[in-house]
């Protein structure tokens, strides 16, 4: 039984270029997540996706950030021009339903190096 | 608004210690709970939760009580093994509608042998 994938799982570029990381949830699952985990911010909620529908992206820094879901098993985080302050990790969570106890089940991340 | 304020790591012990890392919240109303376990290299997964006043969640021999009098959900292991070292993450999500989890900073526990 596949996990949430995501890819690569390491990125290393350089500022002012395009990242795009990507995410399968797991099959079945309806609401997807995309987080950021730094250091000095913890976990941060970018942008929640509920049916392929964008409910919530308060979370998403600035319009440098993007986040599609074109369909129930695929979904992108897109950072367009990069810069160093977006290095962190980010991990894509899928779970069954919205509610309040619903248990997200999170990728391995994708490790982002901008240099 | 919603915030979990956690005890700061890392917290480091020897193997057979007894463990308690700290978890408050703010929130309205009477959220659900939750301990998020975090493995080197790997996504947070779900350690245990707690959906109301007085409920103990427990897994793997870890415990927490949802204490709505103290907006408190300590985390605690009788005796700890090597293999739980990892970040530990407390989580409340709000019980309506649209809502999503929001996680403390995370609190690294560190096992000796």
């Amino acid at each position: 039984d596949a996990g949430v994938i995501q890819s690569p799982r390491h990125e290393v570029t350089e500022m002012g270029q395009e990242v795009t990381l990507r995410c399968k949830p797991i099959s079945g699952h309806n609401s997807l997540f995309w987080y950021r985990q730094t250091m000095m911010r913890g976990l941060e909620l970018l942008i929640y996706f509920n049916n392929n529908v964008p409910i919530d992206d308060s979370g998403m820094p600035e319009d440098r950030f993007s986040a599609k879901m074109p369909n129930a098993s695929f979904s992108t985080l897109k950072i367009q021009p990069s810069e160093p302050r977006d290095s962190a990790v980010y991990f894509c969570a899928s779970s069954l339903m919205a509610g309040a106890n619903e248990k997200l089940f999170f990728g391995s991340g994708t490790q982002l190096s901008v240099l | 608004g919603n915030s979990v304020t956690q005890m700061e790591g890392p917290v480091t012990l020897s193997e057979e210690a007894f463990l308690t890392i700290n978890c408050t919240y703010t929130a309205t109303g009477y959220p659900s709970l939750f301990w998020y376990v975090q493995y080197p290299g790997e996504g947070l997964q779900l350690l245990l939760k707690a959906t109301k006043a007085d409920d103990k969640g427990s897994n793997k021999g870890f415990e927490a009580t949802y204490r709505k009098e103290t907006t408190s959900f300590h985390l605690e292991k009788g005796s700890v093994q090597v293999s739980d070292s990892a970040v530990y993450f407390c989580a409340l999500r709000p019980n309506s509608g649209y809502s999503t989890l929001t996680f403390g900073k995370g609190t690294m526990l560190l096992v000796s042998p």
